[in-house]
């Protein structure tokens, strides 16, 4: 069936290093989607967005690279923080079909001091 | 407001009993959602409200859970007989369009006993 994954379920690195979480998708129907980030205790924050007809999306030391071909999304975050410690999720949009929003299940990211 | 509002923040409930839990969307969001986050799950799709339009109730787990949203802005999220496997963190988000991002509360943490 559709679904949205994650390849690893957590992930830590070094304050100051790039971090890279990937996502799969399984629908080549979807035309969108978002990364989110969901600190302990408050509900998912979002992060970037990027759209079917693109690749790569750039934002404050944030990048999102779509690859359709393989249907593969990557969230990169540059230089982390400690306050990028959360947990990630992607999300894909269907073109057709209900509008809402299909969540993977997430990837917890650990910034090492 | 300027984001989404969730009430109550955290509810405890006997087995058995029915809750109601607030979402007050950001004032002009046309679309509402609610999801269901179990503890290091993903987020499950309940409910989608766009417009005047018919809600798509396709994630509603069974007939125990209902929702409305009166005159297209505050929406109830109502679960009758709750059952342990209730237990969970009910999320509300909304976005200007369908077809953009959402905006979630800080959620309800909803606890069966």
């Amino acid at each position: 069936g559709e679904s949205v994954g994650l390849h690893l379920p957590t992930l830590s690195v070094q304050e100051g290093d790039n971090s890279i979480i990937n996502c799969a998708y399984s629908n080549s129907a979807s035309d969108y989607f978002i990364w989110y980030k969901q600190e302990s205790g408050k509900g998912p924050q979002f992060i970037i967005d990027i759209r079917s007809n693109m690749d790569k999306r750039q934002g404050q030391r944030v990048t999102v690279l779509l690859n359709k071909t393989v249907k593969h999304l990557s969230l990169q975050i540059a230089a982390t923080q400690p306050g990028d410690s959360a947990v990630y999720f992607c999300a894909e949009k269907h073109v057709r079909g209900a509008q809402k929003l299909v969540f993977g299940q997430g990837t917890r990211l650990t910034i090492n001091p | 407001g300027a984001g989404v509002s969730q009430s109550p923040s955290n509810k405890v409930t006997e087995k058995g009993k029915d809750v109601e839990l607030r979402c007050d969307p950001i004032s002009g969001h046309t679309a509402l959602y609610w999801y269901r986050q179990s503890l290091g799950q993903g987020l499950e799709f309940l409910i989608y409200f766009q417009g005047n339009s018919a809600p798509d109730k396709s994630g509603l787990p069974s007939d125990r859970f209902s929702a409305e949203r009166t005159g297209g802005s505050v929406s109830t999220l109502t679960i009758q007989r709750t059952q342990q496997e209730d237990s969970a963190v009910y999320l509300c988000a909304s976005s200007i369009q369908s077809n953009y991002g959402y905006t979630f509360g800080s959620g309800t943490r909803l606890t069966v006993v």
